[in-house]
């Protein structure tokens, strides 16, 4: 599975649009990309993943830049609830298990 | 619906003592998954399992063993704790394939002494 970049902290404002951005310049045309979160101590979190095409669901949108090289997540109006460590995970089977890097620690602030 | 149930919640053990964890998943899942995660890292996979009486080792599997006797359970031992295995343990679910999602358990925080 392709490794994967990302900034070890960042802040929103509340009510803001949060964008997280992913590297994964040595992707390959059938890995996916996944994001997970985690709320203070609790399991993990599924929030959406892609292969190449835009997705969004009511939680947020991932955008995946055409060399697929890179991706953001996006929470349009970040509330303080969002407040979590953020994993952009690459996967390139469904047999493999999620492999966590130590992703982005997000901070909401009001 | 329960999900991913892990039990216990806290434990705290001895050096040299042993003790099992027990993830329990209802959701007919294939695949399931032991983690651990130490302050400030990311989860590694210790073992995860594919299917029923099948194990696999992950990233760190030294000092843990696993059994998947039954499908909606998976065990983690841990036959003679050391301190270094004080973590918070999270169990995981999926179905096979890449449009699907993993459900992850609220953890177990186990303090070796």
């Amino acid at each position: 599975d392709a490794k994967t970049t990302q900034p070890p902290s960042m802040d929103c404002a509340e009510g803001r649009a949060a964008n997280l951005p992913c590297n994964h310049s040595t992707i390959s045309g059938n890995e996916y990309v996944y994001w997970y979160r985690q709320i203070h101590s609790q399991g993990p979190q599924y929030i959406i993943h892609g292969l190449k095409n835009n997705e969004t669901n009511e939680m947020a949108s991932l955008i995946i830049t055409e060399d697929r090289k890179s991706s953001t997540l996006i929470l349009p109006h970040a509330t303080l609830r969002d407040t979590a460590v953020y994993y952009c995970i690459v996967r390139v089977s469904g047999n493999t298990p999620l492999v966590f890097g130590k992703g982005t620690r997000l901070s909401v602030i009001a | 619906n329960a999900g991913v149930t892990q039990t216990p919640k806290f434990r705290v053990l001895k050096t040299g003592q042993s003790m099992t964890l027990l993830c329990a998943q209802d959701m007919n899942h294939e695949y399931m998954y032991w983690y651990r995660q130490d302050p400030g890292m990311g989860l590694r996979l210790i073992h995860y399992s594919v299917g029923e009486g099948t194990t696999a080792k992950g990233e760190v599997p030294d000092g843990y063993n696993v059994s998947r006797l039954k499908k909606q359970n998976f065990l983690l031992g841990l036959e003679s704790a050391a301190p270094s295995q004080t973590s918070v343990y999270f169990c995981a679910s999926s179905s096979p394939g890449l449009n699907t999602e993993a459900f992850f358990g609220q953890g177990t925080r186990l303090t070796v002494v």
